[in-house]
């Protein structure tokens, strides 16, 4: 399987503090994006790197992206209560999209 | 407003009972995918559309079907449905796979009995 794997499966951190989760994912990608779902809802796109980049800023969110080790970081800075969520790491192999089983983050106020 | 529909949100039937999950999107998107999501396995794709009159197989393809006759319509099919399709099901669209970026529905939470 192409797909990536999100880690921690499940983080739990005080409203304030920063938060990172971590892709790893196992075949050359086009391109790899992370997604946000909330209970039961849509994801949610939030930011794509592509393959030629290292890293990429969007408001609080900064993702790095390491293609010699097939890894991608997602760091969420001054986290509040509203980012309790799943997050899913997702790599392009062609025309598909592989998605991994997601860290859930619970931000406590 | 900019959305991908699906059809119905929530449904409970029984095996073997034909059924279909619409998908319409209002974005002119010419990508349009499925997939399901289970417990502990993530989401994974069933179909994908490159355009009109365009479909693949993605990763778990059995059981189901789909079709592309409009550019904004990609209905799932489920034939003759199992317990083992009870899944939460999730279309979503782009415009094109090379700019990544996908568009979800709201799913719709399937149980066959």
């Amino acid at each position: 399987s192409q797909q990536g794997e999100e880690d921690p499966q499940a983080l739990s951190i005080q409203e304030g503090e920063n938060a990172t989760m971590n892709c790893s994912y196992k075949t050359s990608i086009n391109n790899l994006q992370w997604y946000r779902q909330n209970s039961g809802r849509g994801l949610v796109h939030l930011i794509l790197i592509r393959s030629n980049e290292r890293e990429k800023h969007s408001g609080r969110l900064r993702v790095t992206l390491d293609t010699s080790k097939k890894s991608s970081s997602l760091l969420i800075t001054a986290s509040r209560a509203a980012d309790t969520a799943s997050y899913f790491c997702a790599t392009r192999v062609g025309n598909q999209f592989y998605f991994g089983t997601g860290t859930s983050l619970t931000v406590i106020p | 407003e900019a959305q991908v529909t699906q059809n119905p949100r929530y449904l409970i039937t029984v095996t073997g009972k034909k059924l279909t999950v619409t998908c319409s999107q209002n974005m002119n998107h010419e990508y349009m995918s499925w997939y399901r999501q289970d417990p502990g396995l993530g989401l994974r794709q069933i179909y994908y559309s490159m355009n009109v009159e365009v479909t693949d197989k993605g990763d778990v393809p059995e059981g189901y079907k789909v079709s592309r006759k409009e550019k904004r319509n990609f209905p799932l099919i489920l034939e003759s449905p199992s317990p083992n399709q009870t899944s939460l099901y999730f279309c979503a669209s782009g415009r094109q796979a090379a700019t990544g970026e996908l568009f979800f529905g709201e799913g719709s939470r399937l149980t066959v009995l």
